[in-house]
């Protein structure tokens, strides 16, 4: 199974500010379609998972330009600017190119 | 509007048998590889099975394969996950998922399956 590996567990942000979320996998995500299937999501707090991200860097319907995604391989990062408190929660990178699907660990983003 | 409303969860023994239902709205069901998708309390999230759109295929984790089935009724809009012998291991929230070009975009609020004695 391709192993997903977050950077940092957890993040520490002051509102309107910039992070960034680190996200390696342990192969190539690069599909023999020429696709790369890496996606990000967030779980706030008390709910289920949503899109963000698809295929590196494709903000999914009604996903703020304030969210950006980059990368290409194994090594990947979700950009998050102008920080709002509706975006605390933690987030997951996810991979969907070699079956069985996997996750990165999460990485919590907190307010300082 | 799309929706995924999962149902069956709860409070089991170990090695019992649950079956959980996902109905789907708003969305041309029959058209979509479904999935399910769990996570244990304070962990991360966990793929656990697929069924193609057709139920043509179905692909399971190596942890619940020869336990779990999934299945779906496209006349019903509506999923499910058959889960036999269930282990403590098992406690989870459990997610039904629909999978587009996009990847996992749609989830639905999740049904939490508790196996203890």
């Amino acid at each position: 199974d391709v192993v997903m590996t977050q950077t940092p567990v957890s993040l520490s942000v002051s509102l309107g500010g910039q992070v960034s979320i680190s996200c390696r996998s342990s192969q190539s995500l690069v599909h023999n379609n020429g696709n790369t299937y890496l996606s990000w999501y967030l779980q706030k707090p008390g709910q289920s998972p949503q899109l963000l991200i698809y295929k590196v860097s494709n903000r999914f319907s009604g996903i703020s330009d304030r969210f950006s995604g980059s990368g290409s391989g194994t090594d990947f990062t979700l950009k998050i600017s102008r920080v709002e408190p509706d975006d605390l929660g933690v987030y997951y990178c996810g991979q969907g190119t070699q079956y069985p699907p996997t996750f990165g660990g999460g990485t919590k983003l907190e307010l300082k | 509007e799309v929706q995924l409303v999962e149902s069956g969860g709860g409070l089991v023994q170990p090695g019992s048998s649950l079956k959980l239902s996902c109905v789907a709205s708003g969305f041309t069901f029959s058209s979509y590889n479904m999935h399910w998708i769990r996570q244990a309390p304070k962990k991360g999230l966990e793929w656990i099975a697929l069924i193609y759109y057709d139920s043509s295929n179905k692909y399971y984790a190596d942890s619940v394969k020869g336990r779990f089935t999934i299945s779906r009724d496209n006349s019903k809009n509506t999923l499910y996950l058959e889960m036999n012998s269930l282990r403590s291991e098992d406690t989870a929230m459990y997610y039904c998922a629909k999978f587009g070009t996009t990847g996992f975009d749609y989830w639905g609020q999740g049904v939490m399956v508790t196996v203890s004695s």
